[in-house]
């Protein structure tokens, strides 16, 4: 069975870094796209960004970019979401999902993960 | 940015309704259109790829439709497990992009 599991719920303050994990089982690690997915309080799903572990090909959308970085470690299995500066406006629920890809360089992703709830307050 | 626009926002179904939402992309996206099943405090799931292609485990009362700009999402007859809040999502370009959403609520 392909899943997707998530590190648990942050509490942070402005201006603090984080890291959040994604540690997918069920299928090759590194023959997948892994992306991240943002869903604020109330609103609706926000693509942020996608990488292929195999070889760290990482695209981000033009409204992330800059914003996050997402990394993965091949030797644990292991994709990351991360922030070097927290603001207000970060916290949401964080999702993420393993990727097919379509089209012309179009994911969506297939398996998701249970989410990360990320709150960042003073 | 590919726009995608879905209605209605939100409606009230029966039990045993047959119910069908709309996907509109602003550009030609082919048949490279993805619905999301979403319940209140649980992650997105995957129902359709393709437009058309049911993900494994869906049941088939969920069916998808259209290409091009036009698609539909169509609950052959609503159980009270299918309310929840679905979301389109096209992905023929970069960056992909998701509908706002239609929440599905119990008349």
């Amino acid at each position: 069975e392909v899943q997707l599991v998530q590190s648990g719920a942050e509490v942070k303050k402005p201006g603090e870094s984080l890291k959040i994990s994604c540690k997918p089982s069920g299928y090759s690690f590194t023959s997948y796209w892994i992306g991240w997915v943002r869903q604020m309080p109330g609103k609706g799903l926000e693509w942020m960004g996608i990488i292929y572990p195999g070889d760290s090909d990482t695209r981000y959308s033009p409204s992330f970019q800059g914003q996050v970085t997402i990394s993965a470690d091949k030797s644990i299995s292991t994709a990351y979401l991360q922030w070097s500066s927290l603001k207000a406006s970060d916290t949401a629920m964080y999702y993420c999902a393993r990727h097919q890809a379509g089209g012309r360089s179009g994911y969506y992703g297939d398996v998701w993960g249970q989410g990360t709830t990320v709150t960042v307050s003073s | 940015d590919i726009q995608m626009t879905q209605s209605p926002s939100s409606l009230s179904a029966s039990v045993g309704d047959r119910v069908t939402i709309t996907c509109r992309a602003s550009q030609g996206i082919s048949n490279y259109l993805a619905w999301f099943q979403q319940k209140p405090g649980k992650a997105p799931k995957s129902l359709i790829y393709a437009a058309s292609s049911l993900q494994s485990g869906v049941p088939s009362k969920f069916s998808g439709s259209g290409s091009g700009t036009d698609f539909t999402l169509t609950i052959s007859s609503l159980q009270p497990e299918d309310f929840a809040t679905y979301y389109c999502q096209q992905y023929n370009s970069y960056p992909p992009t998701f509908g706002g959403g239609t929440k599905v609520e119990i008349k």
